[in-house]
């Protein structure tokens, strides 16, 4: 089975700086897709990014970028200028060709004034 | 707001009982996927329903079963109650069935169940 790793329970920032969320994931499939999900307080689960496997090109949304390393299979997320919103747990998640999806344990991230 | 609705957003129930939990999709989305938050565990898929019809399924136990309604809303019952059942019910939708696109899953703002 997939299983989808965050090895840094907490993070913190500081204001406009920039962070970096890691996620490791094993699986023996090709073809499957990656996200990033955002939970704030509000408990409400928010898209963040996405990443298809079969693309090289690291995806873009913003001030979130991804650093896609398909071999190593590693999916990390690059936060830049860093906002007091952006404090929040953020969850990486692996989708399979079957449909069904992983999500890691999440990452806490702190947003210092 | 994502478009997805729960009811209700708290339960409180006990031990052994059975409750019911209800999800509506955003407008036009075919696909609702369930998955349950606890504490110790992070967040678990449960089932995906697509169009009315069971199209894959996660760490579901056999006490709890779900359906998707022609309207396209969704209920996850929940039977036999057991105190590791208190949890966030989540449940997500998305416009198509998710194999092989870049479907993106619009998630509700969950249902928390506590069983005392």
């Amino acid at each position: 089975a997939q299983t989808v790793t965050q090895s840094q329970p907490e993070m913190s920032v500081q204001e406009a700086e920039t962070v970096t969320l890691s996620c490791t994931y094993d699986t023996s499939e090709s073809d499957y897709y990656l996200f990033w999900y955002k939970q704030p307080p509000s408990r409400q689960m928010i898209l963040v990014i996405r990443q298809e496997a079969y693309k090289q090109q690291n995806a873009t949304e913003n001030r979130f970028s991804v650093n896609f390393q398909k071999a190593a299979k590693s999916f990390s997320l690059k936060i830049s200028d860093s906002q007091l919103g952006d404090a929040a747990m953020y969850f990486c998640a692996y989708r399979s060709t079957g449909n069904q999806f992983y999500f890691g344990t999440g990452t806490s991230l702190t947003v210092i004034p | 707001d994502s478009g997805v609705t729960q009811t209700p957003k708290h339960l409180i129930t006990a031990t052994g009982q059975r409750v019911t939990l209800r999800c509506s999709p955003r407008s036009g989305d075919l696909s609702v996927y369930w998955y349950q938050q606890s504490l110790d565990q992070g967040l678990q898929f449960l089932i995906q329903y697509y169009n009315g019809e069971e199209r894959a399924k996660g760490n579901i136990l056999e006490r709890f079963s779900a359906q998707q309604f022609p309207d396209l809303h969704s209920e996850l019952n929940l039977s036999s109650l057991e105190l590791g059942d208190s949890a966030l019910y989540f449940c997500a939708s998305s416009v198509h069935p998710g194999q092989g696109g870049t479907d993106t899953q619009y998630f509700g703002p969950g249902t928390r169940l506590t069983v005392l």
